[in-house]
């Protein structure tokens, strides 16, 4: 059964200063996604990593994906308070397109 | 270009009831997946329909069953609700079958369903 685990759950940081988020999965699969969910919202799409060594940024978000050591980082830099949101890794265990099994979240406040 | 749409957007029922959520897809999207949200966690999968068959399934009772339809919209309905079926439900479309271009699912907006 594939189990994917994020670290940290709660990340309260001030605004200005960088931090990463950690997620690990445990099958092998190449393909990995990054949700950011706002309070009471759906999910928004991030990030899609489809290989081993990818790496996407977008502002202030960077994303990598590791595939042999099963680990993904999104890594915060400069943080802003608009930035606050839970952020969601999943992992899609099949052939693409599968139904994807999803971390429990980290719930991120950037304090001014 | 309308995204994924789902319908309706709160819900209350009582436990037994049934209930039936509903889902159309991004357009040019013919795969539909839904997930169960619970407050403060992360989605689980249910069901996967593609070419209006399930495809594949998550670990939820037979409780849980759904519909696509010729239109790839889908239907998720769940039977004798009890307290703990309540969540979001969310609904993600993707493009069909194993490509490597189908692998990206886009989410509705959610069901808040409440059994009480």
């Amino acid at each position: 059964e594939l189990k994917v685990e994020q670290n940290p759950l709660f990340l309260s940081m001030q605004e200005g200063k960088n931090y990463t988020i950690y997620c690990n999965y445990s099958t092998t699969s190449d393909r990995l996604y990054w949700y950011r969910q706002d309070p009471g919202k759906s999910l928004e799409s991030l990030f899609v990593l489809l290989s081993n060594g990818a790496v996407k940024q977008e502002g202030r978000l960077m994303a990598s994906l590791d595939t042999k050591a099963r680990l993904s980082t999104l890594h915060i830099t400069a943080a802003v308070h608009d930035l606050s949101a839970t952020y969601f890794c999943a992992v899609d265990s099949g052939g693409g397109a599968d139904g994807l099994t999803f971390g429990k979240g980290t719930h991120l406040i950037i304090q001014p | 270009d309308a995204g994924v749409t789902q319908s309706p957007t709160h819900l209350i029922k009582t436990r037994g009831q049934q209930v039936t959520l509903r889902c159309s897809p991004k357009s040019g999207h013919d795969t539909v997946s839904w997930y169960q949200q619970a407050l403060g966690q992360g989605p689980q999968f249910i069901f996967q329909y593609y070419e209006e068959e399930e495809r594949q399934r998550g670990n939820f009772p037979d409780r849980f069953s759904g519909h696509q339809f010729p239109n790839y919209s889908s239907e998720l309905n769940v039977n004798a609700l009890l307290l703990g079926d309540s969540a979001l439900y969310l609904c993600a479309s993707s493009r069909g079958g194993r490509h490597y271009l189908s692998y990206e699912q886009y989410f509705g907006p959610g069901t808040r369903l409440t059994v009480t």
